[in-house]
């Protein structure tokens, strides 16, 4: 079974700080998406990276995809008290786009 | 234009009931997954339908939990004798095709307490 661990759990940060989120997996992905969920809301979808080494960008979001395609990394800079929320990365396993691998989260405040 | 829709938005069963959480996904989504999300946690995969044909169920926690799409649009999640630990948000989640997209566009969940 493929695991995608995330890393920290929980963040609380002063608003202007930078923080980096990592997602990391001893199997390779063949995708891997980054979704934001905010309380009594379903997650939505921030960005999805597909090639390794790929780099996007989503204003202060930084979103990074490993070499090999078995992590990822979330970097926000100068954060605002609206970038409050749930982190979660997804992979998708390669030749099984029906189901995509979960990771737990990371909880982040950002305090004004 | 809507988005996917759930329903009930809360829902409190007593110990032993049976319940029915209703999704409506965007129109036209071909691939309907449901999920099980326990607070401040990653959701879990339980079900995966491809219009009608529920083709993975292998989340699915026991035999008390039942989902159907009968027409390939509507999708209903049905626990039966609820018990405490089934207590948790479920998420309802749409995607265009079966194909190589695969952003799921998600629902707002039904939070179920079991008392």
């Amino acid at each position: 079974t493929q695991l995608l661990e995330q890393s920290p759990q929980f963040l609380s940060i002063q608003e202007g700080e930078n923080l980096t989120v990592y997602c990391n997996s001893s199997s390779v992905f063949s995708s891997l998406q980054w979704y934001r969920q905010e309380p009594g809301e379903g997650p939505v979808l921030l960005v999805t990276v597909v090639t390794g080494g790929e780099v996007k960008k989503l204003k202060r979001l930084t979103f990074q995809f490993g070499d090999a395609r078995k992590d990822s990394s979330l970097h926000i800079t100068a954060a605002q008290p609206g970038d409050t929320g749930l982190y979660l990365c997804a992979g998708a396993e390669i030749g099984n786009n029906r189901k995509l691998i979960w990771g737990l989260g990371t909880s982040l405040a950002v305090n004004p | 234009g809507a988005g996917v829709s759930q329903s009930p938005r809360y829902k409190v069963a007593k110990r032993g009931q049976d319940v029915a959480l209703r999704c409506d996904p965007i129109s036209g989504h071909v691939s309907l997954f449901w999920y099980q999300q326990a607070l401040g946690q990653g959701p879990e995969f339980l079900t995966y339908f491809q219009n009608e044909a529920q083709l993975d169920k292998s989340g699915l926690p026991s035999d008390r939990f039942f989902a159907e799409r009968p027409e390939g649009s509507v999708s209903t999640l049905k626990i039966q004798r609820t018990q405490q630990e089934d207590s948790a948000v479920y998420l309802c989640a749409s995607r265009p095709t079966s194909g190589a997209s695969y952003e799921q566009y998600f629902g707002p969940g039904t939070r179920l307490t079991v008392t």
